[in-house]
């Protein structure tokens, strides 16, 4: 167990939907970062957050959006999904934000796009 | 830019086997970190080392050990006497230690150990 907890476990929805992905990192950790793991895609860095702004953002749509809260947990919102959409999504934690610091990956939300 | 490669696509062996993954980077930072990653079935991913730039010692933990050469590029991990748990897709990573910069992973390799 990482520490790292996501909910939900799965979520499957229908194009045009919106959905809300929840993280909880390990206590103590200041980053998150979220990634999408799809099979043609492997796995993408999509954003990071440290200490609740935004530290760096990778291949995120513009129909995605991530927030970190005070309380350092984050949601990663996805909108107008489509069917590639479809994917693996992992929360990650650190203690801080830089590349030197292993990430602790959380057991990932499986979304399915009908 | 960064690069990681893992040529080998999937690898079969027989329990007992040793069997080396190979990982190849590409980048210009001189100071920069590499991670192996386990990904057994089900699904989470699972921290297995990370190595700096300026350390090339080579590693071993239990049955796992580590080859890192900076002449080639290589970060190469090694399962002696493989078991059926080790049955997973294994992703090699790098990062340069940078604020705000971030984790480019490998396409990964799936180990299949059979009994």
């Amino acid at each position: 167990d990482s520490g790292v907890t996501q909910t939900p476990k799965h979520l499957i929805t229908a194009t045009g939907q919106r959905v809300t992905l929840r993280c909880s990192p390990r206590s103590g950790d200041l980053s998150v970062y979220w990634y999408q793991q799809s099979l043609d895609q492997g796995l993408q860095f999509l954003i990071q957050y440290y200490n609740g702004e935004e530290r760096a953002k990778g291949n995120i749509l513009e129909r995605f959006s991530a927030q970190q809260f005070p309380d350092l947990h984050s949601e990663l919102n996805l909108s107008s999904l489509e069917l590639g959409d479809s994917a693996l999504y992992f929360c990650a934690s650190s203690s801080y934000g830089t590349g030197s610091n292993e990430q602790f990956f959380g057991p990932g939300t499986r979304l399915t796009v009908l | 830019a960064q690069k990681v490669t893992q040529a080998q696509t999937e690898i079969s062996v027989v329990e007992k086997e040793d069997v080396t993954l190979d990982c190849v980077y590409e980048t210009r930072d001189t100071t920069y970190y590499l991670f192996w990653y386990k990904q057994p079935p089900s699904g989470e991913l699972v921290f297995l080392i990370r190595r700096n730039s300026f350390d090339e010692q080579n590693e071993i933990s239990g049955r796992y050990s580590w080859n890192f050469q900076k002449s080639t590029s290589s970060f190469n991990f090694t399962i002696t006497a493989s078991q059926v748990v080790d049955s997973a897709v294994y992703f090699c990573a790098l990062s340069p230690d940078n604020y705000g910069q971030n984790f480019v992973f490998g396409p990964g390799t799936r180990l299949s150990v059979l009994p």
